[in-house]
């Protein structure tokens, strides 16, 4: 079964940018699209976006339209997440998560383990 | 882009049964809410993980005592013969026909 294992912990500063790394084992992502899910400090899960493999193109929701790029390298099976333009709050938990990208498949499973970013000033 | 509502808490004892809610105030483009949600527990500082996917199928792994329905514009996960190990945190999400993710306000679970 695919797993996807996140880069380290990042500190950043207010203003900068922060990529996230997500590796697929056991998988690929050429039938996988990634999605990245946020999760405040004490709040609920937030979709971000994701890149559907097959199209080659990132779906975003408007919030976050203007900030993040999600993209993918088939050849390391790695998918990255970029958000500018960071603030205090971007500080939150990062997960990146899979969904197979076909027609009736409407679920994230696996996870990533998470990556923590925290924005200083 | 549609909202889902979950109660912020619910509470319950050992081998009794609960049920959270997860409402959903879509516009005509999340017609999809009433046929693709799937639930997610979360324990602190743990990834989530699938429970439930297309409204009542579970993943292999997921005990049976855990079920999912829905009935009009309300899903529902149905814990029963409540176990402490089931103190979490539960977020339903819909995968819209925008092709995007909405996740609910996810529900604190405690076991009494």
């Amino acid at each position: 079964q695919m797993q996807l294992v996140q880069s380290g912990a990042e500190v950043k500063k207010s203003g900068s940018s922060v990529r996230v790394s997500c590796k697929a084992s056991g998988g690929t992502l050429s039938t996988n699209e990634i999605n990245w899910v946020r999760q405040a400090p004490g709040q609920g899960l937030e979709w971000m976006g994701g890149i559907n493999p097959i199209l080659g193109t990132a779906n975003y929701p408007p919030k976050f339209q203007d900030r993040v790029t999600i993209f993918a390298d088939e050849s390391t099976s790695t998918a990255y997440m970029i958000l500018n333009s960071l603030t205090s709050k971007d500080t939150a938990m990062y997960y990146c998560a899979a969904r197979i990208a076909a027609s009736g498949y409407n679920w994230l499973d696996p996870w990533g383990q998470g990556t923590q970013v925290t924005v200083s000033s | 882009q549609s909202a889902l509502t979950q109660p912020a808490s619910v509470s319950g004892s050992p081998g009794q049964s609960i049920t959270i809610s997860c409402t959903g105030t879509g516009t005509d483009g999340d017609i999809n809410f009433y046929h693709y949600v799937s639930w997610y527990q979360q324990y602190p500082g743990k990834a989530p993980r699938l429970l439930i996917f297309d409204v009542s199928n579970r993943p292999s792994g997921i005990f049976h005592r855990f079920s999912g329905s829905k009935s009009g514009n309300t899903a529902s996960l149905t814990i029963s013969g409540l176990q402490a190990e089931d103190e979490a945190d539960y977020y339903c999400a819909s995968y819209t026909s925008n092709s995007n993710f909405v996740f609910g306000g996810g529900t604190r679970l405690t076991v009494l």
